[in-house]
């Protein structure tokens, strides 16, 4: 079946630090691909999203490219900021069954 | 524009209970979702409702069991409680969009306990 594969956690950076967190996945046919966040005690927020090869997805500084080829799909942001800090969930929906990987916390200091 | 609502936000039951979690979606979505989420693990498809059907499951057992009512709205309900089954409770909604593909809005969730 389909499966999703993060960088474990948790990350820590200084404020405006690069940002790379590892996602590759394994889907049978061409699966949508999202970057999800989730603050503490909320729900998940769609951050950013690729329905394609090569599709690049960005929001909030954040960027994710869509690598057919290595089936991956990274998440960086050039600077952090401290209230970047939260849960990062990579995710892919194939056919209608969406599939998150585990999560990778990222924490920025000051 | 209110987004997706769960309640209760927190339950706590014990071993064998029953229990309904409602959620309802945000102003003009037709689908409903649900998804359990472990403490320290990502959320896992538990089934997903359309036009008050359900559309897709994913690995769960009959003791999880929906339903989606004519104004969208959705229940989640699970029987013969066990202690495995202590998570947070996601419900996600969203539209088709004209060229395909959807987006998907959380709650915030609802908190089991089951001791």
């Amino acid at each position: 079946g389909d499966s999703v594969t993060q960088m474990e956690g948790p990350v820590t950076l200084s404020e405006e630090a690069f940002l790379t967190i590892n996602c590759t996945y394994t889907a049978t046919g061409y699966p949508s691909l999202f970057w999800y966040v989730q603050y503490p005690g909320e729900g998940l927020q769609l951050l950013l999203k690729a329905t394609k090869a090569d599709d690049k997805g960005s929001n909030k500084g954040f960027e994710a490219t869509y690598r057919k080829e290595t089936t991956s799909f990274h998440l960086e942001k050039g600077s952090v900021q401290v209230s970047d800090s939260a849960v990062y969930f990579c995710a892919l929906e194939g056919s209608y069954i969406p599939t998150f990987g585990r999560g990778t916390s990222l924490i920025v200091h000051p | 524009d209110a987004g997706v609502t769960q309640s209760p936000t927190h339950l706590i039951k014990t071993r064998g209970q029953q229990v309904t979690l409602r959620c309802s979606p945000k102003s003009g979505h037709d689908t409903v979702s649900w998804y359990q989420q472990a403490l320290g693990q990502g959320p896992q498809f538990i089934f997903q409702y359309y036009e008050e059907e359900e559309r897709q499951r994913g690995n769960f057992p009959d003791r999880f069991s929906g339903h989606q009512f004519p104004n969208y709205s959705s229940e989640l309900n699970v029987n013969a409680l066990l202690l495995g089954d202590s998570a947070l409770y996601l419900c996600a909604s969203s539209f088709v969009l004209a060229g395909g593909g959807e987006t998907q809005y959380f709650g915030p969730g609802t908190r089991l306990l089951v001791l």
